[in-house]
């Protein structure tokens, strides 16, 4: 039982450059989530999806889409990467009230 | 809307001493859930405690355990027996429409 999965752990990117992070969950989960999480900061919800077939945007959506692939995976793409989304992404799932689960996070630069 | 107000940003302990960390949590809900998050250094989210609003009965995991004083919107943290793998940011975190609402945190520094 591997819980909440993340790929990659981290990345490089050049401004204007695009790329896609992955997310796995085997907890059966409904919901799942994408955060970000600036140095000395706390979490900024990107997007979230309540269900399979559903997404809707967070806080901070701007620059990101989202695709909610199956019950198991959500993915989160930039499209033009710019310096000021530099973070650290977190990937999370969660059912009806037990709480979010996280995976270990994503550490993006992008220069 | 749903707030979550940690108003400690930073909080110190000595070791083997027991501390309480602060938050509150406005909602206009009468069933929900609360939630107290651990993230040490390595920036992994760990969820430490769980209270579900209608429980009249605090929760406890082991030296973790929580006051819920529902009318006063309160949901403080007790660490008993602080150690030094207890050091982390906490964040305070309820439920609302598929979502958690989080604090901002508060750093808790352990003293050997």
């Amino acid at each position: 039982n591997a819980g909440v999965t993340q790929t990659p752990k981290f990345q490089v990117l050049k401004t204007g450059q695009s790329m896609t992070l992955q997310c796995a969950q085997d907890m059966n989960h409904n919901s799942m989530y994408w955060y970000r999480q600036d140095p000395g900061m706390g979490l900024r919800l990107i997007y979230y999806s309540a269900s399979e077939g559903t997404t809707d945007k967070g806080e901070v959506p701007n620059g990101y889409n989202v695709s909610r692939l199956n019950k198991r995976e959500f993915s989160l793409r930039l499209e033009s990467a710019a310096p000021s989304q530099t973070s650290v992404y977190f990937c999370a799932s969660s059912y009806q009230g037990l709480g979010e689960f996280f995976g270990p996070g994503t550490r993006l630069t992008v220069l | 809307a749903q707030t979550v107000t940690q108003s400690q940003p930073e909080m110190s302990v000595q070791e083997a001493e027991t501390v309480t960390l602060s938050c509150t949590y406005d909602t206009s809900e009468s069933d929900y859930y609360l939630f107290w998050y651990k993230q040490p250094p390595s920036r992994q989210m760990i969820l430490v405690i769980r209270q579900e609003a209608y429980k009249q009965q605090n929760a406890t995991e082991n030296r973790f355990s929580v006051n819920f004083q529902k009318a006063a919107k309160s949901f403080s943290l007790k660490i008993s027996d602080s150690q030094l793998g207890d050091a982390a940011m906490y964040f305070c975190a309820g439920d609302s429409n598929y979502q958690l609402i989080w604090g901002a945190g508060t750093k808790l520094i352990i003293k050997p």
